[in-house]
């Protein structure tokens, strides 16, 4: 049962444009949601985080937005660079026991120069 | 900071043969994750360590599958009589402690079972 969900696999935008990720969640336990970056043949590589207390964080080109009621959150890249060009996978943690992620099944992210 | 690495990076074996992967955490975390990545899907949570206990292990985690942190330094995760479907990257993560600290991956071990 997948608790974290995007539905989108890929998505294609214009170099200098928005990009926007979507990802859902259906466990209400989960207050601490991540986004990861994955080129192939390596692991994914933390980008930003935001805590259930907060509703948007921003890091540079990079903020992530949570909508608790909707069990929802996106990332937005601005503005967007061909070496944005990977998997972005959405990731998500309850409040006890090992905190271990439950992820997403990814979003392909193409930058078109 | 050397961050956290894994080895070996890829792994071929027959069907029914014992491998053993290895991951060192960033030094001063705590906390050290295994996760099994599959084609087109995101880590599947294995097992967790808090310094050398192995304190949660997920229903993934078949007989067969054995991690160990001595110590509470590096950990290794063994499969016994690896079958086909064993194939998939196995990735480490570890972080610090509290509640929102961010988990740092390794590159991963891509076993391939023939």
């Amino acid at each position: 049962d997948q608790q974290v969900k995007q539905n989108s696999p890929s998505l294609s935008v214009q170099e200098g444009r928005i990009s926007i990720l979507n990802c859902d969640y259906t466990n209400s336990m989960f207050d601490y949601f991540l986004w990861y970056k994955k080129y192939p043949a390596e692991g994914p590589t933390f980008l930003i985080s935001i805590s259930s207390i907060k509703d948007k964080n921003e890091d540079g080109r990079f903020t992530v937005f949570l909508n608790k009621s909707a069990k929802h959150l996106s990332l937005h890249i601005v503005p967007s660079q061909p070496g944005d060009s990977a998997v972005y996978f959405c990731a998500a943690s309850g409040k006890t026991g090992a905190n271990n992620l439950f992820f997403g099944t990814g979003t392909r992210l193409t930058v078109i120069p | 900071d050397t961050g956290v690495s894994q080895d070996p990076r890829h792994k071929i074996t027959k069907r029914g043969q014992n491998v053993t992967f290895r991951c060192d955490p960033i030094s001063e975390h705590n906390r050290l994750y295994w996760y099994r990545q599959t084609l087109g899907q995101g880590p599947e949570f294995l097992t967790y360590f808090q310094n050398e206990a192995q304190l949660e292990k997920s229903r993934l985690l078949s007989d067969r599958f054995s991690a160990e942190r001595p110590k509470g330094s590096f950990s290794t995760l063994e499969i016994q009589r690896t079958e086909q479907g064993d194939s998939a990257m196995y990735l480490c993560a570890s972080s610090g402690d509290g509640r929102y600290n961010e988990q740092f991956f390794g590159p991963g071990t891509r076993l391939t079972v023939l």
